[in-house]
């Protein structure tokens, strides 16, 4: 069965300092995996996906198929990353999500 | 200009009535979905679509109907709503079936049944 964990619903930091906000994983076939972010009062959208390695608004993620992770990582949080977080996992015909982590950057 | 859209954005419901809740795509997508989200907990996969004719229950059971008798036209029915049907409801769109596409996600409808 595959399942997507975020062990943190909320996470604050300040304004400069670095950002981590943790996804673990769990399925059996090659995964696939996204973050997705909800910025106040605006829909649900794609950050980014690993297959793409890519950095988006200073924001990465590292597959780690070892320990079954997809952290997301910004070196400098700034306020206007305050928004909800969801790490997404493609597999078979669906997509599942995890439950979310409300970032908050505090000036 | 290409979007998804949902209808109502938000509904107050007694027990016992029929809603449906309209999702449209003007993307083109063939792959549609309807996800259920209660407050600070995962989205819950309930129904997708690989195109016309074609619907799928997700992961998630759910009382709810879905339809897909246009490429752009997703709606979700509930017969008989109850309390336990109050949720956010979001629907989303993917241009194929490839695992890498990403989702493009309706503003959703919050129900709320009284």
């Amino acid at each position: 069965a595959q399942r997507v964990t975020q062990p943190e619903k909320l996470l604050s930091v300040f304004k400069g300092a670095p950002v981590e906000l943790k996804c673990n994983y769990s399925y059996s076939g090659s995964p696939e995996l996204f973050w997705y972010v909800q910025y106040s009062r605006q829909r649900l959208q794609l950050l980014l996906r690993h297959i793409s390695r890519e950095s988006i608004k200073g924001f990465t993620a590292d597959l780690n198929k070892g320990e079954t992770s997809f952290h997301l990582k910004k070196p400098f949080a700034q306020e206007e990353d305050s928004a909800m977080y969801y790490c997404a996992l493609s597999g078979g015909n669906d997509m599942r999500f995890g439950a979310g982590t409300r970032l908050t950057v505090k000036p | 200009e290409a979007d998804i859209y949902q209808t109502p954005r938000y509904l107050v419901i007694g027990t016992g009535k029929k809603i449906t809740l309209e999702c449209s795509q003007t993307m083109g997508h063939d792959k549609m979905y309807w996800y259920q989200q209660d407050p600070g907990m995962e989205l819950h996969l309930i129904h997708y679509s690989y195109g016309v004719n074609s619907t799928e229950k997700g992961d998630l059971s759910s009382e709810s109907t879905v339809s897909r008798i246009r490429t752009e036209h997703f709606p979700l029915t509930l017969e008989s709503a109850r309390p336990s049907h109050t949720s956010q409801y979001l629907c989303a769109s993917s241009e194929a079936s490839g695992r890498w596409y990403e989702q493009y996600f309706g503003p959703g409808t919050r129900l709320t049944v009284t």
